[in-house]
Order: structure tokens, then C-alpha cells, then sequence
């Protein structure tokens, strides 16, 4: 078990650059979340898929941000034009189906955009 | 709807003392509930969570929480603090549709002095 792997775990940006991060989830769970984390606050929730189906989207994920699961493995989540509150961490997570299952999460992938 | 409190941003307690790490939920049905520790630039390790089964749940490194629904409470204790217990901890509540998505509080700083 490799657990959730997320890829870069650092990127410093532009501001207006488009970025891109990429989430590998535990390879037998089917849901797989995005949150984002400011500093001093905790983990909010952006998206859910289960499978390759996008079921539900926080309002915090704005007409800049698209995440897909196109073969419901791996899942990538970009933001276009960059602005400097977009400096955050972005957590991936996965669990299996079913309610009260656990969520795993990986390290994160830190952005800073200057 | 749900939502969660945690009542203190910072506890410091030393070695060897006990921990106790306060959160209040709110939910319009049965939640499933959690504590996440993240140790920084660290992801998030769960530590226990409660779904509806026993009320006192025992976790990882000594924690254990209690679910009081009377006072809404799950409060996080540990008998004896170390210094490796130095972290931030986050209450999550659950949803308990088919879509478990969390609802993160703010978190609690725990610092452990020898």
C-alpha cells in the first residue's frame, strides 16, 4: 500500500500562470477528494468523484479551477490564471465507498503564487 | 448542514501530563466523527473515528475520544502527553449520506514542553 501520492509537493508560481497538480489515490478506492488548507485554518472541501464522475463541487471552486478523473485512477486538478489567493495547500484524498468509511489523505502540494 | 468547533486554537500541556482537546459538532443526523493529526509538512493521519458503534473510541498512540450526543461533544484525550504528541489536530465531522464528505474544524495546536 503506497497510500495517496500527490505530484509536486511544492510549486511556486506566477501570478496569471495556469498549474496543474496530480493526485494518485490508494489504487482500490473509487472516491477521491480535493480540499485546500490556508495556514491557520483547517482542510476545506473542493471536489468529489466517485469513479470518473464528478458528484459534487464546494462553491470555494471557482470557473478557474476544473479537476478531472478521466479513467477514475488518477485525478488532476489545474487552475488557470493564478491569483495570489490561490496560495494554499491542496490535499487529496481517498477512501472506498460507503459512508463512515476513512478518508486517507496525502502530504499535499503546496502553492505559492508571487 | 454540519459544522464543528474546536475550543481552544492552542493547548500546551508538559511531558507526561494529560491532553484533552475540546470539540463541540453540530449535524442534522447521526455523524460519523474524527481526528486527524497533522505533524508539519506532513499530510493528515487519522488517529480514531466514530461511527455509531461504541461511544469511546480508542485510537492510535494512546488517544481515545468519547461521544457525548447529549452535549454534542468528542473530545480528544490522551493520559499521558509526549513530546512526539507536539502537532496540529483537527475534529471532522462526517456526512452520512452516500458521500462522506468532512467538515474540518479550525484545529488545535498542541505544544508538549519537557
Amino acid at each position: 500500500d503506497t497510500g495517496v501520492s500527490q505530484d509536486p509537493r511544492h510549486k511556486i508560481t506566477k501570478r496569471g500562470q495556469n498549474v496543474t497538480f496530480r493526485c494518485d489515490p490508494i489504487s482500490e478506492h473509487n472516491r477521491l477528494y480535493w480540499y485546500r488548507q490556508t495556514l491557520g485554518q483547517g482542510p476545506e472541501f473542493l471536489t468529489y468523484f466517485q469513479n470518473e464522475a464528478q458528484l459534487e463541487k464546494s462553491r470555494l471552486l471557482s470557473d478557474r479551477f476544473s479537476a478531472e478523473r478521466p479513467k477514475g485512477s488518477f485525478s488532476t486538478l489545474e487552475i488557470q490564471r493564478t491569483e495570489q489567493g490561490d496560495s494554499a495547500m491542496y490535499l487529496c484524498a481517498s477512501s472506498p465507498s460507503g459512508v463512515g468509511n476513512t478518508i486517507y489523505f496525502g502530504e499535499g502540494s503546496w502553492l505559492t503564487v508571487v | 448542514a454540519q459544522s464543528v468547533t474546536q475550543l481552544d486554537s492552542h493547548v500546551s500541556v508538559s511531558e507526561g501530563t494529560p491532553v484533552l482537546l475540546r470539540c463541540n459538532y453540530s449535524s442534522s443526523y447521526s455523524p460519523s466523527l474524527f481526528w486527524y493529526v497533522q505533524h508539519p509538512n506532513k499530510g493528515l493521519q487519522l488517529l480514531l473515528k466514530y461511527t455509531s458503534a461504541a461511544t469511546l473510541v480508542k485510537g492510535i498512540n494512546g488517544f481515545e475520544a468519547e461521544f457525548k450526543k447529549s452535549e454534542t461533544s468528542f473530545h480528544l484525550t490522551k493520559p499521558s502527553a509526549h513530546m512526539s504528541d507536539a502537532a496540529e489536530y483537527f475534529c471532522v465531522v462526517g456526512g452520512n449520506s452516500g458521500y462522506s464528505t468532512l467538515t474540518f474544524g479550525k484545529g488545535t495546536m498542541l505544544l508538549v514542553s519537557p
